[in-house]
């Protein structure tokens, strides 16, 4: 079976500092690869997402970037972190496009 | 751009009651829908995905439907259980646009 993990769970960052999120899926290959963010009182935003190695499509422009050095690893960073990024952080993953999403646990971030 | 709408933003039901869930979209062009529940802290449990050429889906006491050309779908839950409570959201393909969730709270 596929399952997907995402770490660190939790993390507290000064604003100004870098920051590196990593998700890895087991059980499939050549998945679909997505970055959400969900803010304290708004909805789940799509940042990022993923068709094959080295390929990252953005969704928004932000203080942040993606990247996919290995089929099944997906790693969110920024250089400086703003107050702004603070929320929680989902990784999902799809066999196809437009196919069932399955998100990880979550890395919730607090920047201060 | 698609907005997605759910209402209500926060529903209490007595354990055992059938209940609705709703969403709406305001672009009737989409791939699919798909439904998932969250608990507080955690990560999306997907629970049913609709294609735009189908009517219904069913999953166990779960019954979503969609009506493309309304631009809605609803979420049933049958005999409702405490187990049940958690934040119910719909996204919409082909840009995976979220509701922003209706908070369910099932009492025992």
């Amino acid at each position: 079976s596929q399952t997907i993990h995402q770490w660190p769970a939790t993390l507290v960052q000064p604003v100004g500092s870098p920051l590196s999120l990593e998700c890895t899926v087991e059980g499939t290959s050549n998945p679909n690869l997505y970055w959400y963010r969900q803010a304290a009182g708004r909805g789940l935003q799509l940042l990022f997402y993923s068709v094959g190695i080295g390929q990252i499509s953005s969704e928004v422009p932000q203080n942040l970037s993606a990247s996919r050095p290995q089929d099944r690893q997906f790693i969110l960073s920024s250089k400086k972190l703003l107050l702004s990024d603070s929320g929680f952080y989902l990784c999902a993953w799809s066999r196809q496009a437009q196919e069932t999403q399955y998100f990880g646990p979550g890395t919730r971030l607090l920047v201060l | 751009k698609q907005e997605v709408t759910q209402i209500p933003a926060a529903l209490s039901v007595p354990e055992g009651e059938n209940l609705v869930l709703n969403c709406s979209f305001t672009d009737s062009a989409i791939y699919n829908l798909q439904w998932f529940r969250q608990d507080p802290g955690k990560g999306l449990t997907s629970l049913l995905l609709i294609q735009s050429s189908q009517r219904e889906q069913t999953s166990g006491r779960l019954n979503a439907s969609l009506d493309k050309s309304s631009g809605r779908s609803t979420l049933y839950i049958a005999a409702s259980q405490p187990g049940d409570s958690a934040t119910y959201l719909c996204a919409v393909r082909p840009d995976m646009r979220f509701g922003a969730g209706t908070r369910l709270t099932v009492k025992p």
